[in-house]
């Protein structure tokens, strides 16, 4: 149990073009999920957390209307990168925490691999 | 805010090799611990996770890591290693406030294991 999927897989797009990621948890519901970004040899950098009906908290230095987060229902949330540059490649990594039991334990999505040129 | 150190960021060892890889994380409170490793193409999977209770904690795939509070450190163990735990790995920390649990990664150790 707990696999979270996200779509798509990867994705190359032009410069000033908007993306849409999805992150999906396929067999449990989540309250909570997170959106991070690794670049190539680094750790993953939190990005903001979504919260099921409410609005996305953003981590310091992450431009929430660029990064645009929708969290519609248990098991969704999207991210879409707005007006995308060259410098918005990167790896995108969701992750998702049950709401009951293992309350503190995120399980990841594959990732989205994101070229922008 | 909560910060999380792994030393080494590379390690090779031959199969059968014994693994000790460092985490220390800088966090008064009460945490929760974690390991994920990171497969070659693969998504983050988490080998395993402290909570409270029994400061040994045995995870997937023969690892172990150690809670040493004494020294805020979460060191990860294998004793004897094989080729396909060749991966990353990262130790993860949330710090347990009112304000919400945030992981925290530490960089990752890449490592790779000779056949």
């Amino acid at each position: 149990g707990a696999v979270v999927s996200q779509h798509p897989s990867w994705v190359i797009c032009k410069s000033g073009t908007s993306v849409k990621i999805e992150c999906r948890s396929l067999d449990f519901q989540a309250t909570t999920m997170f959106w991070y970004r690794q670049f190539p040899k680094q750790s993953l950098m939190l990005m903001a957390t979504s919260n099921e009906g409410s609005k996305a908290t953003y981590e310091q230095g992450v431009e929430k209307d660029k990064f645009l987060i929708n969290h519609a229902s248990l098991t969704l949330s999207t991210l879409t990168v707005t007006s995308a540059h060259p410098e918005d490649s990167s790896f995108y990594i969701c992750s998702a925490r049950r709401s009951l039991a293992d309350t503190d334990t995120q399980y990841f999505g594959p990732g989205t691999r994101l070229t922008v040129l | 805010a909560q910060s999380v150190s792994q030393h080494n960021h590379h390690v090779i060892l031959s199969e059968a090799a014994s693994l000790e890889l460092g985490c220390n994380y800088s966090y008064g409170g009460t945490v929760n611990l974690f390991w994920y490793v990171q497969y070659p193409g693969q998504h983050l999977q988490l080998l395993l996770k402290y909570f409270s209770g029994d400061p040994l904690v045995k995870g997937i795939k023969g690892f172990e890591a150690e809670f040493i509070k004494s020294k805020f450190s979460f060191n990860l163990r294998k004793p004897s290693v094989q080729w396909s735990d060749t991966a990353e790995y990262f130790c993860a920390v949330t710090a347990i406030h009112n304000a919400g649990n945030m992981l925290t990664f530490g960089g990752g150790t890449r490592l790779m294991v000779k056949p």
